[in-house]
């Protein structure tokens, strides 16, 4: 079956835009995460949606970031007034419901340019 | 709080060495999985496996072991008789029952190159 999708792949953008990115989780999962992964770092986490609520966003570094994910599927996460430092991977990621014990399966990521 | 270290930065090893990954974590919670997840240059996370603390048991598939010590906190991850396309960066990752969302706390990662 099919896997996590993200799109864009890659997004260069200016400092001070609005940028949407994309992810399709896999079919039938209901949770659904995003992380963020710097060069050399490991990805860090930043929100977890159950179904179509935002279940734990504390990982989310400051308002300007906000996700969406409003029919239990696809997900958006908007940075409004984007700035160098956002430039990073983001990744998103799916499980079965949601549980400790569950697999992530991740997608592809949308590779974030802030110029 | 929850953590994870993968002190290894960088290994590199020839064509058909052994080579172990490193993988130390923190936690709290009684109960918590462990995974390892590949990243090949590609840029996609490949997941390998994944361990509760309940099960010490090694496992081993085909050139890949793991070794789980609760004693130690570790979660060391070995390749046999390595391949180039075994050249990647590996993450090691923690979730904590108390979490309760299954959020993954990843260490640094540690990049594998394999040389032929």
């Amino acid at each position: 079956g099919a896997g996590v999708s993200q799109t864009p792949s890659n997004k260069v953008t200016e400092k001070g835009k609005y940028v949407e990115l994309r992810c399709d989780p896999i079919s039938g999962h209901t949770a659904l995460y995003w992380y963020r992964q710097s060069l050399g770092q490991g990805p860090e986490f930043l929100i977890y949606f159950q179904g179509t609520g935002a279940a734990d966003d504390s990982g989310l570094p400051n308002d300007r970031f906000f996700a969406v994910r409003p029919e239990g599927s696809v997900s958006t996460l908007k940075i409004q007034r984007t700035e160098r430092g956002d430039s990073a991977v983001y990744l998103c990621a799916s499980s079965q419901g949601g549980r400790s014990q569950e697999t992530q399966y991740f997608g592809p990521g949308t590779r974030l340019l802030v110029l | 709080a929850q953590k994870v270290t993968q002190a290894q930065t960088e290994i590199s090893v020839v064509e058909k060495e052994d080579v172990t990954l490193d993988c130390v974590y923190e936690t709290r919670d009684t109960t918590y999985y462990l995974f390892w997840y590949k990243q090949p240059p590609s840029g996609e996370l490949v997941f390998l496996i994944r361990r509760n603390s309940f099960d010490e048991q090694n496992e081993i598939s085909g050139r890949y072991s793991w070794n789980f010590q609760k004693s130690t906190s570790s979660f060391n991850f070995t390749i046999t008789a390595s391949q180039v396309v075994d050249s990647a960066v590996y993450f090691c990752a923690l979730s904590g029952l108390s979490s309760n969302t299954g959020k993954l706390i990843f260490g640094q990662g540690t990049t594998l190159q394999v040389k032929p």
